[in-house]
């Protein structure tokens, strides 16, 4: 079963627009929710990560926030550039799964010049 | 330094060829994995260990073999290859203690 759904599949935006990504999660026991980011022939590498300690983390133009008692949390990416054009999947994990990751399905990210 | 090291990049097999895919890492990373990526699947996990001579099923095990003979090295063997294990296949490595993982650039494999 799929323990994270993230949405939508794929997404296009206008260079400078808001890039929204959205995850949901059913296990309350995820203790940290990581996003990653691929660019193609290339493997996923670390974006940004946040703890469900606090509701929103900022990094440079992307932020995800955090809703603890939704089990939802969600990829902002600000002032988006061609180069954001890349797969970015949510994943979530806990201390009691030898910390593996669960990734979301991805989200394919097409910024237009 | 090179980070997580995969090969082949690309593969061609026929239906119940063998082949093994190989995954070296020189972080010192204890953890290693691999991970399959489908088309609206995401990264499932296959098989992981957290130390040489330690290894785990992950999600999607079957027709995969793993073994960890050093800690450097995490090869991924198929044994009677199946079109349904056409896929991209990712090796990933982690210190025990963090929870970052570093990926390798992929290896495509396609079963005829």
């Amino acid at each position: 079963q799929q323990q994270v759904k993230q949405s939508p599949q794929s997404l296009i935006v206008q260079k400078g627009g808001i890039s929204i990504i959205n995850c949901a999660y059913e296990n309350t026991a995820f203790d940290y929710f990581p996003w990653y980011q691929q660019f193609p022939g290339k493997g996923p590498a670390l974006l940004i990560a946040i703890r469900p300690d606090v509701s929103e983390k900022k990094e440079g133009r992307f932020t995800i926030s955090f809703n603890k008692s939704a089990k939802q949390f969600s990829l902002h990416i600000m002032d988006s550039q061609p180069g954001d054009s890349a797969t970015y999947f949510c994943a979530a994990t806990d201390s009691g799964s030898a910390r593996q990751l669960t990734f979301g399905s991805g989200t394919q990210l097409t910024v237009l010049p | 330094n090179a980070g997580v090291t995969q090969t082949p990049k690309f593969q061609v097999l026929k239906t119940g060829q063998s082949m093994t895919l190989q995954c070296a890492q020189d972080m010192n990373h204890e953890y290693m994995s691999w991970y399959r990526q489908d088309p609206g699947m995401g990264l499932r996990l296959i098989h992981y260990s957290v130390g040489a001579g330690i290894t785990d099923q992950g999600e999607v095990p079957n027709g995969y073999n793993v073994s960890r003979s050093t800690t450097e090295d995490f090869p991924l063997r198929l044994l009677l290859a199946a079109p349904s294990q056409t896929s991209v296949y990712f090796c990933a490595s982690r210190s025990i203690d963090r929870e970052v993982l570093t990926f390798g650039a992929g290896s495509r494999l396609t079963v005829l």
